[in-house]
């Protein structure tokens, strides 16, 4: 089955550049998200990157994608201490875009 | 919009009791989706349902646990029994069909099974 891999931990000091790394293996996949989970909260969706594509930028993130790798990752530009959260890369394919996500990656900004 | 709604926020039961946890998702949106957050195996998907229907149940644990859509403003998810191992959050989403891309998160039910 499809199957999404992310490194457990990262941690950066504010003001630096984060960069978040995904793996995935279902080269069917249609879309790529990031999501951001602060705790005893919910999802939020960040950004998302057609499988056509092979980069996308939204103010300070940047997400790049290289298809052949199946390789994703998120650079947070100028890192906050707001930004400590737990970060999901998910893929999803078919018409319900279900999700399959990675184990989420727990971002640590120091002062 | 209120977003999704998830109730209870928290839920402390005994092994062997029927826990019920409820969603109301986001008005209009078709799909709905139950998922389990974990420490052992992440965030899983359980279910999700098409215009009230069950589509895919392929991710539910066991026989213990079932879901129902009875109308497009609400979904249950529950457990009969419970047991320790299902302590968990249980994530429902919502997402309207068309060319939308995101899913919607409610804010999840914390349970402990004791």
């Amino acid at each position: 089955g499809e199957d999404v891999e992310q490194s457990l931990f990262l941690s950066v000091r504010e003001g630096d550049s984060s960069v978040i790394n995904c793996t995935y293996t279902d080269s069917s996949s249609t879309y790529l998200y990031w999501y951001k989970q602060e705790p005893g909260a919910g999802l939020q969706l960040l950004t998302y990157i057609f499988s056509n594509m092979d980069m996308k930028q939204d103010q300070r993130l940047t997400v790049l994608l290289n298809k052949k790798d199946k390789h994703l990752s998120l650079r947070i530009a100028d890192t906050q201490t707001g930004d400590s959260a737990i970060y999901f890369c998910a893929e999803s394919s078919g018409s319900a875009r279900q999700l399959t996500f990675g184990s989420g990656t727990q971002l640590t900004v120091l002062p | 919009d209120a977003g999704v709604i998830q109730s209870p926020r928290h839920e402390v039961t005994e092994m062997g009791q029927e826990v019920t946890l409820r969603c109301k998702p986001i008005s209009g949106h078709d799909y709905l989706f139950w998922y389990r957050q974990t420490m052992m195996r992440g965030l899983e998907l359980l279910i999700y349902f098409n215009n009230n229907v069950p589509i895919d149940d392929s991710g539910m644990p066991e026989d213990r646990f079932s879901a129902k859509m009875p109308n497009a403003s609400f979904s249950t998810l529950k457990i009969q029994p419970s047991e320790p191992r299902d302590s968990a959050v249980y994530f429902c989403a919502s997402r309207i069909s068309g060319g939308a891309v995101e899913q919607f998160f409610g804010p999840g039910t914390r349970l402990t099974v004791l």
